[in-house]
């Protein structure tokens, strides 16, 4: 199974301010015939289920802000939130869909300090 | 407006069982791979099962293998996860999630219901 590592556990940053979360994968999932990266990004705010934010590594999906990007490629990927807003309170999960069983990183609880 | 809303969940004793259904709408529900994914209330999620659109193709986690059967009817728009001999560790929220891509493809989730929770407790 392919492991997924996020850091960090947790995040406190200021309002307007810049969040880093990083995933690491413990193999590649990058598919070489179409240079894609199968790694998604998800939010899950309090009492709500996940929602998706970004695929393909750095795919925004239709409504989400542009202050959300995604970088990375074959094992290291990075969820950037710029301007840090206070309904960006959440926890974030990583998750590749390169093989079954998908699996999921241990997720990252954004807090505003 | 599409939607997912899943349904049948509850207490149950260790052993038991308890079937889980998730009714689609709003997209063509049989061009679609769906999958299961859980959540242990405050802990992480975790993938569970996944079926592909006709059915006939269908993959779970070691934790469930065994115990757990994915399903659907696409007439009428369901999907359902079977689950046997329950544990104490397979109480959490239950998600039906949509595979985005359609077809032959199965990618990210792209579309989640708002969960049923199933507690295995005696």
């Amino acid at each position: 199974d392919i492991v997924m590592t996020q850091s960090p556990d947790s995040l406190t940053v200021s309002l307007g301010e810049r969040a880093t979360i990083n995933c690491k994968s413990s193999q590649s999932v990058l598919y070489s015939s179409n240079n894609k990266n199968y790694l998604a990004w998800y939010q899950q705010k309090a009492g709500q289920p996940p929602k998706m934010l970004i695929y393909w590594a750095s795919t925004r999906e239709s409504g989400v802000p542009d202050r959300f990007s995604g970088s990375g490629s074959g094992t290291d990927f990075t969820l950037t939130i710029n301007s840090l807003q206070a309904e960006d309170v959440a926890v974030y999960y990583c998750q590749q869909y390169y093989t079954t069983p998908r699996t999921f990183g241990q997720g990252t609880k954004v807090e505003i300090k | 407006e599409v939607h997912l809303v899943e349904s049948g969940g509850g207490l149950v004793q260790p052993g038991g069982s308890l079937r889980l259904s998730c009714a689609a709408s709003g997209f063509i529900f049989s061009d679609y791979w769906m999958h299961w994914v859980r959540q242990v209330p405050g802990k992480g999620l975790m993938w569970v099962s996944r079926v592909k659109t006709d059915g006939g193709n269908t993959g779970y986690a070691d934790s469930v293998k065994g115990r757990f059967i994915i399903s659907r009817d696409n007439a009428q728009n369901t999907l359902f996860l079977q689950m046997d001999s329950l544990r104490v560790e397979d109480t959490a929220v239950y998600y039906c999630a949509r595979g985005a891509g359609a077809v032959s493809r199965d990618w990210h989730l792209d579309l989640w219901g708002r969960g049923t929770l199933v507690t295995v407790s005696s």
